[in-house]
């Protein structure tokens, strides 16, 4: 159990549909990174969070938005949901920005079916 | 850029044996970690072992151990006495160095596919 706790763990939505997808760190963490895997994709970063502010985005489309709360849990908003959007997205979280040597931790992931 | 090759998309290992699985990497960074990850089939994503580009010794926890080796910019991991548990995807990832506000994500390979064989 890495300490990284990711729900629903498995969602079936229609398209055009909109999930929220939910994460909360390891106690301590104050960094957390969504991650999406698809199997044309590989895993692609998506976006991070430290301590409530962004610090930075990747293959984010526009449709997907995210935040991270005061108390350090963290939503990933997918909107207007298309076939492709079908995958595991992965909550990850870390002590904190700078710290070279420090881990990054998965949660099991929650897997996003588009029907 | 950073890149992480991993160019064995399979593998298979008899059960007992050892296995090395291939990683080289891409930076202009000084400073960077080196991580390995273990996806079984049920898909959540183990932390398995951490090398940093500064550690002087190769990192080893448990059956895993990282051949680090830098100047061929090369991170293989080695599992020791292949367990059928073992069987899973293995993806070997980068983060570089982190500045001021900068970002400390990580950067994937493609994984390796290993089967062991009883």
């Amino acid at each position: 159990d890495s300490g990284v706790t990711q729900t629903p763990k498995h969602l079936i939505t229609a398209t055009g549909q909109r999930v929220t997808l939910r994460c909360s760190p390891r106690s301590g963490d104050l960094s957390v990174y969504w991650y999406q895997q698809s199997l044309d994709q590989g895993l692609q970063f998506l976006i991070q969070y430290y301590n409530g502010e962004e610090r930075a985005k990747g293959n984010i489309l526009e449709r997907f938005s995210a935040q991270q709360f005061p108390d350090l849990h963290s939503e990933l908003n997918l909107s207007s949901l298309e076939l492709g959007d079908s995958a595991l997205y992965f909550c990850a979280s870390s002590v904190a920005v700078g710290v070279s040597g420090n881990t990054i931790y998965f949660g099991e992931g929650s897997w996003l079916t588009v029907v | 850029a950073q890149k992480i090759t991993q160019t064995q998309p399979g593998m298979f290992v008899q059960e007992k044996e050892a296995v090395t699985l291939d990683c080289t990497y891409d930076t202009s960074d000084q400073s960077y970690g080196l991580f390995w990850y273990k996806q079984p089939s049920s898909g959540e994503m183990i932390f398995l072992i951490y090398q940093g580009s500064y550690d002087e010794q190769n990192a080893t926890e448990g059956r895993y151990s990282l051949n680090f080796q830098k100047a061929r910019k090369s991170a293989n991991l080695v599992i020791s006495a292949s367990q059928l548990g073992d069987s899973a995807m293995y993806f070997c990832a980068m983060r570089g160095t982190v500045y001021g506000g900068a970002t400390n994500k990580l950067i994937f390979g493609t994984g390796t596919l290993l089967a062991v064989q009883p």
